[in-house]
């Protein structure tokens, strides 16, 4: 089955102590971003990727970082978590094909700092 | 800066009833427009995906259009079940990259 998959669901965590939220997908797709989804506020994009070893800065990069050594994941690294970083976080993956295809959403990691 | 606005923030709607979401957007220039629904606490799942010369695409109960011309696109529901009940995003790109903007998306709750 085609999917994006995101560990872990849920983390609460203490500010100042870093983690890490991954995010694996099994199309072989080219492309893959993460957002946050905040109250009130549209999905905003935090960093992306083109392809291994390619990343760029999104939106609302402050106090993240990625990488990208494999095509398949893509996980998001908060070297030190603050509260307001508390959000709801989606990885997504696509085809790099400027057509029009869809984007594939992972479940979603519901991330607390206190 | 590329903006989607969406329209009306929420509605509620009783069952079996139809409705209408829009969504207006500056992005340019312009490569595809989606509308993607949210259940609540779960990633967004696509419904549509419209690229400049289509003006409208079904997938079963929902019905996107757009009108490239004006920048508006329009999703509707009809004879809405309690399970439409979600949050609907309009999400735009443009043709010179992968980013996308979103909208803040609409939330409809259908009541029996």
């Amino acid at each position: 089955e085609a999917q994006v998959t995101q560990n872990p669901r849920y983390l609460i965590t203490v500010t100042g102590k870093k983690l890490t939220v991954t995010c694996s997908q099994n199309m072989n797709h080219e492309y893959m971003s993460w957002y946050r989804q905040d109250p009130g506020l549209g999905l905003r994009q935090i960093y992306y990727s083109m392809n291994v070893e390619v990343t760029d800065k999104g939106d609302v990069p402050e106090g993240y970082k990625v990488s990208r050594k494999e095509k398949r994941n893509f996980p998001l690294i908060l070297e030190s978590p603050s509260p307001n970083q508390t959000s709801l976080y989606f990885c997504a993956s696509s085809p790099r094909d400027r057509s029009g295809t869809e984007a594939f959403f992972g479940q979603g990691t519901r991330l607390t700092v206190v | 800066k590329n903006q989607v606005e969406q329209s009306p923030q929420s509605l509620i709607i009783l069952e079996g009833k139809n409705c209408t979401l829009q969504c207006n957007y500056t992005v340019s220039p312009f490569s595809n427009l989606r509308w993607y629904k949210q259940d609540t606490g779960r990633g967004p799942v696509s419904l549509t995906i419209m690229t400049f010369s289509e003006n409208t695409k079904s997938n079963g109960r929902y019905t996107a259009t757009l009108d490239a011309d004006t920048k508006q696109s329009s999703l509707h529901i009809t004879a809405s079940q309690l399970s439409d009940s979600a949050s609907y995003i309009c999400v735009v790109s443009s043709i010179n990259d992968y980013k996308l903007s979103f909208g803040a998306g609409t939330t409809v709750t259908v009541r029996a």
